[in-house]
């Protein structure tokens, strides 16, 4: 166990929708990163927070958005959903000055 | 932007035989990190390091960060089947102000019984 939690496990929704993933950071890490792995690919860089603000922005669709909030929990946000975002999305986070990054079990998001 | 490269892309071996899998980058990194993912998983860390030429040992795993602080190997010493799954590179970096963990594209690894 990472003691990064993300919910849901899975998630099955239709096309057009909207939908918010979370994410539980391993206790006392500040840095929240979220990642797109389609099938058989590799981990795709959406987006990271540290401490609430934006750290640093990857290959992130305009119609994806993330937050942190103040206790240090992340959502990543899906709208208007296509179905080739299906795909696991992983949340791993990392204390500060620490970079051993540790994931999450991943939602798994099928579009259909 | 910063990629890495990671061969080779699948391998397929005996159980018993020696693995080696490497990254590199036309970038310098601070951190090299080496993950394994299994089927339905979240990647789990399995070995960091930290310092150019680096040598680190984790049971029968070994890596090592590059001297010129651009590529790292992994080396799995005498395979067995649960060392089966995907195994990513990734290289940790701070530019600017701007923190970024990029992955390599995984070496998939099959171990024959």
């Amino acid at each position: 166990d990472s003691g990064v939690t993300q919910t849901p496990k899975h998630l099955i929704t239709a096309t057009g929708q909207r939908v918010t993933l979370r994410c539980s950071p391993r206790s006392g890490d500040l840095s929240v990163y979220w990642y797109q792995q389609s099938l058989d690919q590799g981990l795709q860089f959406l987006i990271q927070y540290y401490n609430g603000e934006e750290r640093a922005k990857g290959n992130i669709l305009e119609r994806f958005s993330a937050q942190q909030f103040p206790d240090l929990h992340s959502e990543l946000n899906l709208s208007s959903l296509e179905l080739g975002d299906s795909a696991l999305y992983f949340c791993a986070s990392s204390a500060s000055g620490d970079t051993e990054a540790f994931f999450g079990q991943g939602t798994r998001l099928t579009v259909v | 932007g910063q990629q890495l490269n990671q061969s080779p892309q699948s391998m397929f071996i005996q159980e018993g035989e020696d693995v080696s899998m490497n990254c590199t980058s036309s970038s310098i990194f601070n951190t090299w990190l080496w993950y394994k993912q299994e089927p339905g998983e979240g990647p789990v860390l399995l070995i960091a390091l930290y310092k150019a030429g680096e040598l680190t040992s984790n049971g029968r795993l070994t890596a090592q960060f590059g001297i010129t602080r651009k590529d790292s190997f992994l080396n799995i010493s005498a395979s067995i089947p649960s060392d089966v799954g995907i195994y990513f590179c990734a290289g940790h970096t701070i530019q600017g102000g701007s923190e970024k963990l990029v992955f390599g594209k995984g070496t998939k690894l099959t171990v024959n019984p």
